[in-house]
């Protein structure tokens, strides 16, 4: 089975710059999560996708970041425009019916 | 706030040891409790999991204890080999089939030979 892949794996921008990152789902699973993972830290919830819909999004910043999922399938987030405090590891998790499976994240550097 | 206490924030153990990661939550709507394992430059993966209606659960060296009273949950690895050497966090969420998961700030173990 693959798995949940992500891109780019590294990604350093200049704050006030806008980035996107990329996430593809294990095929067929419905749901969805972006987490942020700050160095030292445990991953934090950003938002939550069932189909192509959302389903929480209380934890996302949304007055730089967003994100979609089009056509219940693969999912964008953004950042605009960054912040330092955005570095972190960018991980998207596919569900199934009992486990949730990472990707390896995109590492944001934010100079 | 930290729903989810994770200690020690490192540990050392020689091969053959036992290794003990403890966890500490405090939203009783918690009903689903993960370990997650993470090597550098990867995804966390899911280690076991418990739910509260059982007191201990044990997959091969690996067995998270659960006290529902004192909301505490702990993991421990027997035979802790090199291998093992990563970063351990514990995790929970709330309602059925929700991986909404609040996790702690990790542990990163060293296992010595």
């Amino acid at each position: 089975e693959a798995g949940v892949a992500q891109s780019p794996r590294y990604k350093i921008i200049e704050k006030r710059q806008s980035v996107a990152f990329w996430c593809n789902p294990i095929s067929g699973h419905a749901t969805l999560y972006w987490y942020q993972q700050i160095l030292g830290q445990g991953p934090k919830l950003l938002i939550q996708f069932q189909n192509n819909g959302v389903v929480d999004d209380s934890q996302l910043p949304k007055d730089r970041f967003s994100a979609e999922r089009l056509k219940g399938v693969d999912s964008t987030l953004k950042i605009q425009p960054a912040k330092l405090e955005d570095s972190a590891v960018y991980l998207c998790a596919s569900i199934s019916n009992t486990e949730a499976f990472f990707g390896q994240g995109t590492r944001l550097t934010v100079v | 706030q930290q729903q989810v206490k994770q200690s020690p924030q490192s540990l050392i153990v020689q091969k053959g040891g036992i290794s003990i990661i403890n966890c500490a939550y405090e939203n009783t709507a918690f009903d689903y409790f993960p370990w997650y394992q993470q090597f550098p430059g990867k995804g966390p993966a899911l280690l076991i999991a418990i739910r509260p209606d059982v007191s201990e659960k044990k997959e091969g060296r690996f067995t998270i204890s659960f006290n529902k009273s004192a909301k505490q949950f702990s993991l421990h690895i027997m035979d802790s080999q090199p291998g093992d050497s990563a970063t351990y966090f514990c995790a929970a969420s709330s309602g059925a089939g929700s991986y909404q998961l609040t996790f702690g700030k990790g542990t990163k173990l060293s296992v010595i030979p």
